[in-house]
């Protein structure tokens, strides 16, 4: 089966700072998802972005599916941001989705 | 539009027990989608419905089911629970197969004692 994996799994950051996530997967794929996973548990659906670039405030993604690999910026980290953030792709005509192993992200103040 | 309901939010069984988990879908969205989290083995796929059929099951054993109703709603049941059972479920939906959005609910914490 298709392989995703991210890096880096563990980052920390001060207040303020940028950072660049990172999805690599095995195959070409129908769909990519980001997500942010918040400490109760909760999957929040990011992005929608199997290729292209997309924005929304202090987030941006971008995905090249031809070299596949996808990116997600956090600009501006507060510490609301800390938790996991999973890529998650999608291949075949069903709804199975393969999610990689996260980046645990931590911002302090 | 309400999002994905889960029921019950957290649930403690004893090993043997069995225990039925409940997911709401996002009105409107026929797809609903079942997952496991576990520290050891991360987010797996348990399975999907569509129009109240299974569309494709992941690599569980016979022990998993689920169904999903003609309001789209669907179930997952485990029987004879193990130890190892013991993990976060999440349900997601969408509207259609394979290229649209997918809306996860907050899932149901098992703990299999």
């Amino acid at each position: 089966g298709i392989q995703v994996e991210q890096s880096p799994p563990d980052l920390i950051l001060q207040e303020g700072a940028n950072s660049t996530l990172r999805c690599n997967f095995s195959d070409s794929v129908n769909n990519l998802q980001w997500f942010h996973q918040n400490p109760w548990g909760q999957l929040i659906n990011l992005f929608y972005i199997p290729s292209g670039t997309k924005q929304n405030g202090r987030l941006s993604a971008t995905t090249v599916a031809t070299e596949r690999y996808s990116l997600l910026y956090i600009s501006s980290s507060q510490t609301t941001d800390s938790g996991v953030y999973f890529c998650a792709v999608l291949t075949g005509g069903g709804n199975k989705l393969t999610f990689g192993t996260g980046t645990q992200l931590k911002v302090e103040l | 539009k309400a999002g994905v309901t889960q029921t019950p939010r957290y649930l403690i069984k004893t090993r043997g027990q069995q225990v039925t988990l409940s997911c709401s879908p996002i009105s409107g969205h026929r797809s609903v989608s079942w997952y496991q989290q576990t520290p050891g083995q991360g987010l797996q796929f348990l399975f999907e419905y569509f129009s109240e059929t299974q569309r494709n099951k992941g690599n569980f054993p016979g022990r998993f089911s689920g169904r999903q109703f003609s309001n789209s709603r669907s179930e997952m049941n485990v029987s004879t629970l193990e130890l190892g059972d013991s993990a976060l479920y999440l349900c997601a939906s969408s509207y259609r197969l394979a290229r649209d959005t997918q809306y996860f609910g907050p899932g149901t914490r098992l703990t299999v004692l």
